[in-house]
């Protein structure tokens, strides 16, 4: 049974540049969370999606955007890059009605220069 | 409010020592307080979890010491291990559904062989 899939692993991009992350959760999991981690520090909420809509949102600028599909999968949208946006872009999944922790996947290690 | 702390920021200890993380939070509505375990270029993994009216788990080697009034708890790891060296972060979550988490900055073990 896989766990959670995040594509790609690696990714270097410009400043001001688009970038798109995918995420396929967990089998049995409908309920796709994103979050930063910048070097050195704990994990941030970005939002979590469920049935196709965005659920919550921590406090990351418009800029971050995503998208759920019906098959769960989630992509992670972020516009006009900034340096600070360098990070590992970690993406957890669950069930909606879970009342214990999340499955994260390994990550996408986004560079911005 | 959100905000979860942890100390130490790092922590070296012998092998078949027992070194202990402190965590504190302010939010009295989180109601859920797992730990993470994080590798280096992996995603975190659930260590073990506690709910506020438990004021101690065990699992293994990993043991979870809560106290609610004074809003603080602990991971405490038992006869320690080289394969245990890694960073730690403790979590919570806030009672509701569609579970989003604030994590602590992280503590980097190292156990020495």
């Amino acid at each position: 049974d896989a766990g959670v899939t995040q594509s790609p692993t690696h990714l270097i991009k410009t400043r001001g540049q688009q970038v798109t992350l995918r995420c396929s959760p967990k089998s049995g999991h409908d309920t796709v969370s994103w979050y930063q981690q910048a070097l050195g520090q704990g994990p941030q909420f970005i939002f979590q999606y469920y049935e196709e809509e965005e659920r919550q949102r921590g406090n990351f600028p418009d800029r971050f955007s995503g998208h759920q599909f019906p098959n769960y999968s989630s992509e992670l949208n972020v516009n006009a890059l900034l340096l600070g946006d360098s990070a590992l872009y970690l993406c957890a999944s669950s069930p909606w009605d879970s009342r214990s922790g999340y499955t994260f996947g390994s990550g996408t290690r986004l560079t911005v220069v | 409010q959100q905000q979860v702390k942890q100390s130490p920021q790092s922590l070296i200890v012998q092998k078949g020592g027992i070194p202990i993380i402190n965590c504190a939070y302010e939010n009295t509505a989180f109601d859920y307080f797992p730990w993470y375990q994080q590798f280096p270029g992996k995603g975190p993994a659930l260590l073990i979890a506690i709910r506020p009216d438990v004021s101690e788990k065990k699992e293994g080697r990993f043991t979870i010491s809560f106290n609610k009034s004074a809003k603080q708890f602990s991971l405490h790891i038992m006869d320690s291990q080289p394969g245990d060296s890694a960073t730690y972060f403790c979590a919570a979550r806030e009672d509701n559904y569609g579970q989003n988490f604030v994590f602590g900055p992280g503590t980097r073990l190292s156990v020495l062989p």
